[in-house]
């Protein structure tokens, strides 16, 4: 099955900086989804991306399937913003393999 | 819409027990999903539901555990004879399905599962 490597694993951040998150996937890919985990553990769906470029907000995120890597970009960053973020891929539109996350700290 | 629900949100149970948890979707998502999570990694897929057939099962899913979704509406999830190597948190998922290739999942809170 796909494989999904995500980097880094943990990153701490002061309040204001930007920072960009990575997924590399080892397959083509047709469901790439980013979410976001909270510290009370609901997965909250950021972005469907399996290509192209998404913004939402302070947040966007882009796909180059054909490097098999989607970054996620966090601007302005906010206390907020912590927990795990996750990207998830797969093949076809239904199933999709998780990826270990990034564990995110904005510190005030 | 009210999003995913799940019950119970907790359950703490003896080895060997069964325990059966609930998941209901948003009520027009035609697929849905059944994933665990241990502490420090990702959600690992378990299987998953269009309308009411179980397309895919995962081989972590072993004959212990059955899922159903009746009706395709609510599922639930049973895990026969638990062991302590079941403790994790189950989430449930759902999405729209259909003709649309965008398929985004929406998360319920997930089952807390402790075997002692």
């Amino acid at each position: 099955g796909i494989q999904v490597e995500q980097s880094p694993p943990d990153l701490i951040l002061q309040e204001g900086a930007n920072s960009t998150l990575r997924c590399n996937f080892s397959d083509s890919v047709n469901n790439l989804q980013w979410f976001h985990q909270n510290p009370w553990g609901q997965l909250i769906n950021l972005f469907y991306i399996p290509s192209g470029t998404k913004q939402n907000g302070r947040l966007s995120a882009t796909t180059v399937a054909t490097e098999r890597y989607s970054l996620l970009y966090i601007s302005s960053s906010q206390t907020t913003d912590s927990g795990v973020y996750f990207c998830a891929a797969g093949g076809g539109y239904q199933k999709v393999t998780f990826g270990t996350g990034t564990k995110l700290q904005v510190i005030p | 819409d009210t999003g995913v629900s799940q019950n119970p949100r907790h359950k703490i149970t003896k080895r060997g027990q069964n325990v059966t948890f609930r998941c209901d979707p948003i009520s027009e998502h035609n697929r849905l999903y059944w994933y665990r999570q241990t502490l420090g990694q990702g959600p690992e897929f378990l299987t998953y539901f269009q309308n009411e057939a179980q397309l895919e099962k995962s081989r972590l899913l072993s004959d212990r555990f059955s899922a159903e979704r009746p009706k395709g509406s609510f599922s639930t999830l049973e895990i026969q004879r638990t062991e302590q190597g079941d403790s994790a948190m189950y989430l449930c998922a759902s999405s729209l399905g259909g003709i649309s290739s965008t398929d985004t999942q929406y998360f319920g809170p997930g089952t807390r599962l402790t075997v002692l």
